[in-house]
């Protein structure tokens, strides 16, 4: 069955830049949304379309996708960037389909 | 800004049938341009499409879920409703109401958002 695959977690400073992976073969070939969890609440989404960001969503989030990994980059990392992300594609069967998720500790 | 919020028991008994329902406001639910989904998050399971329902009745089911789910909506309350038979422990998870855009004609493709604040559902004699 088709799988996509993220990091566990991911640690960075204060002011420096998270990157968090969502990987599958050809996941170029996929629409990567990505969605922002923080505790006790609902996601909520900041990239659709591989690298859009929906409005409110700070300048600082950007999205890639190429080849077998999409990746959220998460620039000038504050605290209150902590949570966890999840990314979104549909699978050839065109069923959604979310990652395992990814949490991110502000160090 | 539109707003979901979702309703219904906290407590299933195994082999029953669990009821939900998600109120939308801020947005007429007859809306072109969008679905209306369910989404369930469980530690064991990450999180969980289960299905998407139009305006007009048309719906997605997750194919892992499809036999067990119905869903349906009233245009004039503003709300959309899921019924998932025969639960069993498995089902216990935090139920999430979402609004599905970017979507296709058969109403798959597209991103979810916003999502009401969820609802823990604990299936349990």
């Amino acid at each position: 069955s088709y799988v996509v695959t993220q990091p566990p977690s991911v640690s960075v400073a204060p002011g420096k830049t998270a990157r968090i992976t969502c990987g599958e073969d050809n996941i170029e070939t996929r629409t990567v949304y990505w969605y922002q969890q923080k505790p006790g609440q609902a996601p909520v989404l900041v990239i659709y379309y591989d690298y859009e960001r929906p409005s409110g969503i700070p300048e600082r989030f950007s999205g890639s996708n190429s080849g077998n990994t999409a990746t959220l980059t998460i620039s000038g990392v504050e605290a209150g960037d902590e949570g966890d992300y999840f990314c979104q594609v549909w699978d050839p069967s065109s069923d959604p389909l979310f990652g395992g998720g990814t949490k991110l500790t502000v160090l | 800004q539109v707003h979901l919020k979702e309703s219904g028991p906290g407590l299933v008994k195994p082999s029953e049938t669990l009821s939900l329902t998600c109120t939308v406001s801020g947005a007429p639910i007859t809306s072109s341009s969008y679905y209306w989904a369910w989404i369930r998050q469980s530690p064991q399971k990450g999180l969980e499409c289960i299905g998407s329902i139009y305006f007009s009745g048309s719906t997605y089911s997750n194919p892992s879920l499809k036999s067990r789910v119905t869903m349906s909506i009233d245009t004039s309350k503003q709300q959309f409703s899921l019924k998932l038979a025969s639960v069993t422990a498995a089902d216990t998870a935090i139920y999430y109401c979402a609004r599905q855009g970017g979507i296709a004609v058969s109403g798959t493709m597209g991103w979810f958002d916003p999502w009401g604040q969820g609802t823990l559902v604990t299936v349990s004699s």
